[in-house]
């Protein structure tokens, strides 16, 4: 079967850097996006990889390394309004979108 | 705003009564998608539709029937729904569907409640 796998919840400080982990057992890769969800709304595209590596987006970074079924998502100068759910998403050989369950990530001044 | 808009954003409803959930993308995209998400658990793909024609149904009961009656329009009627229907059902949009690596934009949700 397919699985993401990543930590149900985390918890930084302010000002802090931290790093959500996402394995991934697909068939077949396609790619890999984060979004980002805030309670209540609609989850936000914040990164695709599809080659390994680190892609940087301003306080976020997203690595990716295809031989281990490995990304994480960097975010750096953590701010209060960090504070979200972050989804990691795998594109399957199928060109299908294959859903981790999500990191609620909590930021404490 | 993501360009995606939904309604309503909230729904409470008995088992037996009959409600349609609407969503609109003001993109110019060609794909549509209904989403559910149910607390904890992974977003669990219902529908697609790519140029109005539906390529992926998941196995969804009969009691959530789609209907895509353009590119930008995208409707999930909903009949003698289940309590353990009761979840967020997203719709998202996308240039294609299928190929590459096109990005998905997302609706804010409706929440449904069924009593």
């Amino acid at each position: 079967g397919q699985n993401i796998d990543q930590p149900t919840e985390m918890t930084a400080t302010e000002g802090a850097i931290v790093q959500i982990n996402c394995t991934y057992q697909t068939s077949g890769f396609n790619g890999l996006f984060w979004y980002q969800q805030h309670a209540g709304e609609a989850p936000t595209f914040l990164s695709y990889n599809v080659l390994d590596g680190l892609e940087e987006k301003g306080r976020f970074s997203s690595f990716l390394s295809r031989s281990k079924g490995y990304s994480y998502l960097l975010l750096k100068e953590l701010q209060m309004k960090d504070s979200a759910s972050y989804l990691c998403a795998v594109r399957d050989s199928n060109y299908q979108l294959i859903w981790g369950a999500g990191t609620k990530l909590i930021i404490k001044p | 705003e993501t360009g995606v808009t939904q309604t309503p954003r909230h729904l409470v409803m008995g088992m037996t009564n009959k409600k349609s959930l609407k969503c609109e993308q003001h993109l110019g995209h060609n794909a549509m998608y209904w989403y559910k998400q149910s607390a904890k658990k992974p977003l669990e793909l219902m529908f697609v539709y790519n140029f109005k024609e539906q390529t992926e149904n998941n196995s969804v009961p009969s009691r959530f029937s789609p209907e895509c009656p353009n590119s930008s329009h995208l409707f999930l009627h909903l009949h003698t729904l289940q309590p353990e229907d009761s979840a967020l059902y997203l719709c998202a949009s996308s240039q294609g569907a299928g190929s590459g690596g096109e990005t998905q934009y997302f609706g804010p949700g409706t929440r449904l409640l069924v009593l």
